[in-house]
């Protein structure tokens, strides 16, 4: 399976600032086909079912504010959220669904310092 | 416009059994392999397993915490997707939800099952 690693666990920045979100795979989900990257970054809220906000590493989610991007290929990547609001508060996960079976990084909480 | 629907969700008592049902609408089931996927309170996702389409053989592979105890299963004909939970445990509580990728993963809403005595 692959392994996705994710950090840091945990983020407190204060509103406005940059937040830096790190995703690692143990293996390439680059799909040569396609030029793809086959990794998605959640938003979790509590009490609701993670929301998709980055797909193909870098393809924001129609809706999502454009302070969220995301970056990477292959192995590594990164999810930025470029000026921190308030309801930005919440966990993000990443997962890889270049091959089942779907594994997810650990999550990081996103806080307000 | 793709909705993915869990249901089947309770409270069970250790040992039980439970069948959750995974309602698609929205893109043809047949073609896409399908996820189930569990939360425990604080936790982060888990795979708990998947079942291919019949055109890739129809089979299902499960996560080793559940293997042997969990099973899936399709009806392609009513875009049903099943997850039967056998010999439950107390953690084995969680929200479950069933997905499937086409570009970007899909989601359902979540089912809730409960383990206690």
């Amino acid at each position: 399976d692959i392994v996705m690693t994710q950090s840091p666990d945990s983020l407190a920045l204060s509103l406005g600032e940059r937040a830096t979100i790190n995703c690692k795979s143990s293996r390439s989900i680059l799909y040569n086909s396609d030029n793809k990257s086959y990794l998605t970054w959640y938003q979790q809220k509590p009490g609701q079912p993670p929301k998709v906000i980055i797909y193909w590493a870098s393809t924001r989610e129609s809706g999502v504010p454009d302070r969220f991007s995301g970056g990477g290929s292959g192995t590594d990547f990164t999810l930025t959220i470029s000026s921190l609001q308030a309801e930005d508060v919440a966990v993000y996960y990443c997962q890889q669904h270049y091959e089942t079976p779907l594994t997810f990084g650990g999550g990081t909480k996103v806080e307000i310092k | 416009e793709v909705q993915l629907v869990e249901s089947g969700g309770r409270l069970v008592q250790p040992g039980r059994s439970l069948r959750l049902s995974c309602r698609a609408s929205g893109f043809t089931f047949g073609d896409y392999t399908m996820t189930w996927v569990r939360q425990a309170p604080g936790r982060g996702p888990e795979s708990v397993g998947f079942i291919r389409t019949q055109a890739l053989g129809g089979t299902a592979e499960y996560a080793a915490s559940v293997k042997g105890r969990f099973s899936i299963s399709r009806d392609d004909s009513r875009s049903i997707a099943y997850l039967q939970m056998n010999g439950l445990k107390i953690e084995d509580a969680a929200v479950y939800y069933c997905s499937f990728s086409r570009a970007r993963p899909y989601w359902g809403q979540g089912t809730l099952v409960t383990v206690s005595s």
